[in-house]
């Protein structure tokens, strides 16, 4: 199994604040790495896929890098409806979540 | 635009078998992998397992000896078994459809795309 192992659990922060949460693989996964942002209640919904390539629609504060184990999701410029839990998921090897960052407002 | 439904029973007695059906409406079944995903209440997202349009599938190491998906092409649904369950079970299923897309580093890479709105299942007696 390859684990995903994201940080912080939880994050507090401000509008116009620039974040970042980080996500780890237990084994190089290239870049077979997506994000998703879930509001409680609701589905998920994706937000980057490919470790870097942002969805379609998607604002552009949004963005991701890494590759191999390492991975980031940025959120610059902290608009009200981004208060949310984030996910990251490999599908490297079948597929996995990591256990998810929930992002409040200080 | 392709709508994904999750229906069942919403209450499963411990030890019974938990099962749920997926129905696609506005899009076709094949061509795509399918995914079941649950979420515990107040916990994080946890992949069940997935089927391709032919067939195939593919599940969870940690659910792998109690999870069957099938896949009814004609009906445009595909469907999660889940025998033997607990309280632990408990949980909103969700399925998901899988896409594949060309990264901008030149490799095919796959994300769910389209998600159904989740179906709550209690286990109790």
């Amino acid at each position: 199994d390859i684990q995903m192992t994201q940080s912080p659990s939880s994050l507090s922060a401000s509008v116009g604040d620039r974040v970042t949460i980080t996500c780890r693989a237990s084994q190089s996964i290239s870049n077979y790495l997506n994000w998703y942002q879930q509001k409680p209640g609701k589905a998920p919904k994706l937000l980057i896929f490919g470790a870097s390539n942002l969805r379609s629609g998607v604002p552009s504060r949004f963005s991701g890098s890494g590759s191999g184990t390492d991975f980031t999701l940025t959120i610059s410029n902290l608009q009200p409806e981004d208060f949310a839990t984030y996910y990251c998921q490999q599908t490297y090897r079948t597929r996995a979540f990591g256990q998810g960052t929930k992002l409040d407002i200080k | 635009q392709v709508q994904l439904q999750e229906s069942g029973p919403g209450l499963v007695k411990p030890s019974e078998t938990l099962s749920l059906t997926c129905t696609i409406s506005g899009g076709s079944i094949s061509g795509y992998y399918w995914n079941w995903i649950r979420q515990p209440p107040g916990k994080g997202l946890q992949w069940i397992g997935y089927i391709y349009y032919s067939g195939s599938t593919k599940y969870s190491p940690s659910l792998t000896n109690r999870v069957t998906i099938s896949i009814e092409t004609s009906k445009n649904q595909f469907s999660l078994n889940l025998t033997s369950v607990t309280a632990a079970d408990a949980a909103v299923y969700y399925c998901a459809r899988e896409v594949e897309a060309r990264a901008m580093t030149g490799d095919l890479v796959e994300y769910f795309d389209i998600w159904g709105r989740g179906a709550l299942v209690t286990v109790s007696s």
